[in-house]
């Protein structure tokens, strides 16, 4: 069992959709939860910082993480032709000072005008 | 504000060749930093970390090594390049002790012919 799983479409919407973007992920101890936007041959940028449970909101996007159920879901209301990209999720426990990250394998979204 | 950069932008190599890539941060002390492979539709996979000058730690078996001659400066080297070596090399930095927000550079692509 992969430690973050992350569903890698394609998710394909019209403009103006709420879209829904959602990882698992097994381990408990995991604290801080990210989004990251990686447009076509560009490096991923990060969107939403977390830490533990709850919401988090920024503009047209809303990080929420659940730790009971072991759930993490980014949301894009009026989403834009230009959200179109690969959203990864990723997720660490924080412990040590190696800062290592896991990521899910990203969903492809696409909208369309 | 912090910059990180990397070079090429792209290259193309023919298999048996080696290889050298380099990754640079600017405006910032005694990051960690991070090396990732993303092929085409996956997720990232950590190649290699850094948490100070000359330690290297490797997260996977490979045909690559890394090194860390400097402070902001983390090179991702191969003595002979293989087909399987082909894809998307992309470096990340964290502040030392900070939060466990990974920040990408610009990505290299790879092609091995």
């Amino acid at each position: 069992q992969k430690e973050v799983e992350q569903d890698p479409g394609p998710l394909s919407v019209p403009e103006g959709a709420i879209v829904s973007l959602n990882c698992t992920y097994s381990n408990s101890a995991f604290q801080y939860f990210m989004w990251y936007r990686q447009y076509s041959r560009k490096g991923p940028e990060l969107l939403m910082y977390t830490y533990s449970s709850g919401n988090k909101e920024d503009g047209r996007f809303t990080a929420q993480v659940d730790k009971s159920s072991k759930y993490i879901s980014l949301f894009i209301r009026d989403s834009q032709p230009s959200d179109s990209a690969t959203y990864l999720c990723a997720t660490s426990h924080g412990s040590g000072n190696t800062g290592k990250l896991i990521f899910g394998q990203g969903t492809t979204l696409q909208v369309k005008p | 504000s912090q910059t990180i950069h990397q070079w090429p932008a792209t290259l193309v190599q023919p298999v048996g060749s080696p290889l050298s890539l380099e990754c640079t941060v600017e405006g910032t002390s005694n990051p960690n930093l991070y090396w990732y492979r993303q092929a085409a539709g996956r997720g990232l996979q950590l190649l290699f970390y850094s948490v100070g000058i000359g330690q290297i730690s490797s997260e996977v078996p490979q045909n690559l090594s890394a090194s860390r001659p400097q402070d902001r400066q983390f090179i991702l080297s191969s003595k002979k390049l293989l087909l399987s070596d082909s894809g998307f090399y992309l470096c990340a930095w964290i502040a030392s002790g900070g939060t466990e927000t990974q920040y990408f550079g610009p990505g290299t692509r790879l092609l091995v012919l």
